[in-house]
């Protein structure tokens, strides 16, 4: 079945650090990945879309890249901040506008 | 700046009773989602809408659950009778037809004793 997988254990890096996280997809071949974030008690928040044409996005400290071959997403966040601290949602579409969503990942930022 | 209107936040109700929530989508958003999030986990899609009509109801437990978008605009989710199992955060989110993101609301957090 499809999947996408985002590492599920919490990532805690230094405040001005550059934080890295994944996506992985199987058996699946999306068009678009898109990036959200969201905060405890909270809906997600939409910060980056690619399509599968794109192999990078950037938007201010964010950084999204698309690798096809590798079934992959890397989602950056450069010069961290401790409020940059909550959980990274992945989630992939082929076209159709419905859209997998992965377990999400927990970002903590230490000041 | 626009958002996406969700009622109740929360809610508590008894197994075996009906519950509904309520979403307005963002104005001019031709479709309107529904999802379930259970805690540490990602958001699963129950129901998607173009306008009035359902797009994708793949994963609505057509037993207890339905969803309405009667004029296209705002939506019904009605649950009947509630498990204990469907204790999790029910999220609406729209989107322009045609354009990827999508704009979630502050969800409803059912609780079912």
């Amino acid at each position: 079945s499809q999947k996408i997988e985002q590492n599920s254990e919490a990532l805690n890096i230094q405040e001005g650090k550059t934080a890295t996280l994944t996506c992985n997809y199987t058996n699946y071949s999306p068009a678009y990945l898109q990036w959200y974030r969201q905060d405890p008690g909270r809906g997600p928040v939409f910060l980056l879309l690619i399509r599968e044409n794109e192999k990078e996005k950037r938007k201010e400290r964010l950084k999204v890249t698309f690798d096809t071959t590798l079934k992959q997403s890397l989602f950056h966040i450069t010069a961290s901040q401790p409020a940059d601290s909550a959980t990274y949602l992945c989630a992939a579409t082929s076209g159709t506008y419905k859209y997998i969503f992965g377990t999400g990942t927990r970002l903590k930022v230490l000041a | 700046e626009a958002e996406v209107a969700q009622s109740p936040r929360y809610k508590i109700t008894e197994k075996s009773q009906a519950v509904a929530f309520w979403c307005d989508p963002i104005s001019g958003h031709a479709t309107l989602y529904w999802y379930r999030q259970i805690l540490g986990q990602g958001p699963e899609l129950l129901v998607q809408f173009q306008d009035e009509s359902v797009v994708d109801d793949s994963q609505l437990p057509k037993d207890r659950f339905s969803a309405e978008r009667l004029k296209g605009v705002d939506s019904t989710l009605k649950i009947q009778p509630a498990e204990l199992g469907d204790s999790a955060m029910y999220l609406c989110a729209s989107s322009l037809a045609g354009q990827g993101e999508q704009y979630f609301g502050p969800g409803t957090r059912l609780t079912v004793t």
